[in-house]
């Protein structure tokens, strides 16, 4: 099993640019999560889908949408990039239940917006 | 509103003695604690979580202490071992809720 992948790994954007990071599970899970990670503010929830068909925000979203296109992919897209979301991207999933908060998170992806 | 916190950012500690992290909770509602460990350049990975019900949970080296009068929670790690060298997250959740608020993290330093 894979896992969770992300693609592309790294990015490098011009301000105005859109693009859209793909990720993956092989899992089987229901729930799937986009975070960032920025220096000094952990890891913040952008969206998140419960189970497949259905998306929710969660603590910044602005400037993102998602699509969860199937029960193993949910992407993020970036419509017109602006410097202060140059960040560290992860993908996560799990199968939610009373035990199973664990997430299982993917590599990341590095992107620079300039 | 950092609902979670952990306030020292970075921690040094020498080879095969304690490790000691922090973690503060504001929200009443959170009922399940977590610990991710996350090496440069990769995804963070689970290490060990505790229920509200427990007050301990130990896992090999690894030990999570849970105080809910006081919102605390501690990660222990005996010994410690340079392998350990990571930054350490930790989040909690509420019954009912998918949704897992994370600290800021606190980097860890094993020296040999």
């Amino acid at each position: 099993n894979a896992g969770v992948t992300q693609t592309p790994k790294f990015q490098v954007l011009k301000t105005g640019q859109s693009m859209t990071l793909q990720c993956a599970q092989d899992m089987n899970h229901n729930s799937m999560y986009w975070y960032r990670q920025d220096p000094g503010m952990g890891l913040r929830l952008i969206y998140y889908s419960a189970s497949e068909g259905t998306t929710d925000k969660g603590e910044v979203p602005n400037g993102y949408n998602v699509s969860r296109l199937n029960k193993r992919e949910f992407s993020l897209r970036l419509e017109s990039a602006a410097p202060s979301q140059t960040s560290v991207y992860f993908c996560a999933s799990n199968r939610p239940g009373l035990a199973s908060y664990e997430q299982f998170f993917g590599p990341g992806t590095r992107l620079t917006v300039l | 509103d950092q609902q979670v916190k952990q306030n020292s950012p970075s921690l040094s500690v020498q080879e095969g003695r304690i490790s000691i992290l922090n973690c503060d909770y504001t929200n009443s509602m959170f009922d399940y604690f977590l610990w991710y460990k996350k090496y440069p350049a990769e995804g963070p990975t689970f290490l060990i979580s505790i229920s509200s019900i427990k007050d301990k949970n130990e896992d090999g080296r690894f030990t999570v202490f849970l105080n809910k009068s006081a919102k605390h929670l501690s990660l222990h790690i005996v010994p410690s071992q340079p392998g350990d060298s990571a930054v350490y997250f930790c989040a909690a959740s509420a019954k009912g809720y998918q949704k897992v608020t994370f600290g800021t993290g606190t980097k860890l330093q094993v020296i040999p």
